[in-house]
């Protein structure tokens, strides 16, 4: 089946640092969401991407959807402790929906 | 205000003895998912509901069952639990599919003896 990889695997960062997960696919892909889980949480909805190029943002997040929408990027700004958590990206064809593999992020006080 | 609900969030059972988790709604939304995550890995779709349409995902074992009696009540039953079986397992609701966000209840972690 389709895959969605994520580099890196892990991340640790000093509170203060800036952060950055990617999501790659071998295949154009329609749309590609993001998600947040909290340790021992479960995934939260960020955001969702569509468009080729696209960029959003909210506060310190910022989210990317390549110009071949084969791969998305999440930035975040200047971390914080309330950003620990491991971060999926998500792909939902209507018939299909799967996690990337998820990038979990470590932010050191 | 609790949206997705799971209960319990916490099940213990024995090898070979049948289990049932439950998921439950407020969104009335169409569509219901169950999830299987294990440790440090991403949740794995197992099948969703589109209504009373049922979705199986090709490498789901059979061992793996599910039911939704009514748009707000979605189980999954568990055969015949296996060592392997033990994870946390995710309902989750949207209100269609395709570009949808998907809804995530706490969960419930699973324990096989």
């Amino acid at each position: 089946g389709q895959q969605v990889m994520q580099i890196p695997q892990y991340q640790h960062v000093q509170e203060g640092e800036d952060f950055t997960t990617y999501c790659n696919s071998s295949t154009t892909l329609s749309n590609i969401q993001w998600y947040k889980q909290r340790p021992g949480g479960h995934p939260v909805f960020l955001i969702q991407l569509v468009k080729s190029g696209e960029v959003k943002k909210q506060k310190r997040l910022t989210f990317q959807f390549g110009e071949a929408k084969k791969n998305s990027s999440l930035h975040i700004t200047a971390t914080q402790t309330t950003d620990v958590g491991t971060y999926f990206c998500a792909v939902n064809t209507g018939n299909q929906f799967y996690f990337g593999t998820g990038t979990s992020l470590t932010v050191i006080p | 205000d609790a949206m997705v609900i799971q209960n319990p969030r916490y099940q213990v059972t024995q090898f070979g003895k049948p289990v049932t988790l439950s998921c439950s709604q407020t969104l009335n939304h169409n569509v219901m998912y169950w999830y299987q995550q294990k440790s440090s890995q991403a949740p794995k779709l197992l099948f969703h509901y589109y209504d009373k349409d049922f979705n199986n995902e090709a490498d789901t074992p059979d061992n793996f069952q599910s039911r939704r009696p009514n748009t707000s009540f979605c189980f999954l039953d568990i055969r015949s639990p296996g060592l392997g079986d033990a994870a946390m397992y995710l309902c989750a609701t949207s209100r269609g599919l395709g570009v949808e966000t998907q809804y995530f209840g706490p969960g419930t972690r699973l324990l096989v003896l």
